[in-house]
């Protein structure tokens, strides 16, 4: 079975400031992919970032970036130059070899200007 | 392309009443999700379906039937609802299932008093 962990509940970030959500996983999985979702007050899910487990490199997109540690099983969004527009929950998901996606909590980040 | 929506976007229901909940979408994908989030749960998969006339359960499927019998669109039905089942529902689709990237309709909100 897939878990995954969100031990921040929420966090705070300055404007033009860098943050890092954290997210933990485990998985029996040799194959697998992690994901980081947005969630606007819209409610609109939005995939922001994702990764494949098999490749060393991390996933970047832009100001999003992804710290995958694959032998600690921690896989942390680091977001740079935070915006106003930044200001959502962020989930962290994990999908290994079958068509179930499994979500953490989520953590909810608050951008201050 | 709408891509994936929802209907209808709120209702409130009594105990006992049934009710059901209709995705579409338009992107030809194979495969689709029912999803439930409560506050501080994450996201929780009740059914999917990987094709028309198929259906499984997901992690939460008590209380929920599914039916996909065309292939854009997969419903879901409360036969007897119950407060526990009040939530944000949503509905995703993808191409295949692992490691396609899932779209998201954009969430139901059922209250059940």
């Amino acid at each position: 079975a897939q878990t995954v962990t969100q031990s921040q509940p929420e966090m705070s970030v300055q404007e033009a400031e860098t943050v890092t959500l954290s997210c933990t996983y485990d998985t029996s999985e040799s194959d697998y992919y992690l994901f980081w979702y947005k969630q606007p007050p819209s409610r609109q899910m939005i995939l922001v970032i994702r990764q494949e487990a098999y490749k060393q490199q991390n996933a970047t997109e832009n100001r999003f970036s992804v710290n995958f540690q694959k032998a600690a099983k921690s896989f942390s969004l680091k977001i740079s130059d935070s915006q106003l527009g930044d200001a959502a929950m962020y989930f962290c998901a994990s999908q290994g070899g079958s068509e179930k996606l499994v979500f953490g909590k989520g953590t909810k980040l608050t951008v201050n200007p | 392309n709408a891509g994936v929506t929802q209907t209808p976007k709120f209702r409130v229901l009594k105990t006992g009443q049934s009710m059901t909940l209709l995705c579409a979408q338009d992107m030809n994908h194979e495969y689709m999700y029912w999803y439930r989030q409560d506050p501080g749960m994450g996201l929780r998969l009740i059914h999917y379906s990987v094709g028309e006339g198929t259906t499984a359960k997901g992690e939460v499927p008590d209380g929920y039937n599914v039916s996909r019998l065309k292939k854009q669109n997969f419903l879901l039905g409360l036969e007897s609802a119950a407060p526990s089942q009040t939530s944000v529902y949503f509905c995703a689709s993808s191409r295949q299932g692992y490691p396609y990237e899932q779209y998201f309709g954009p969430g139901t909100r059922l209250t059940v008093t």
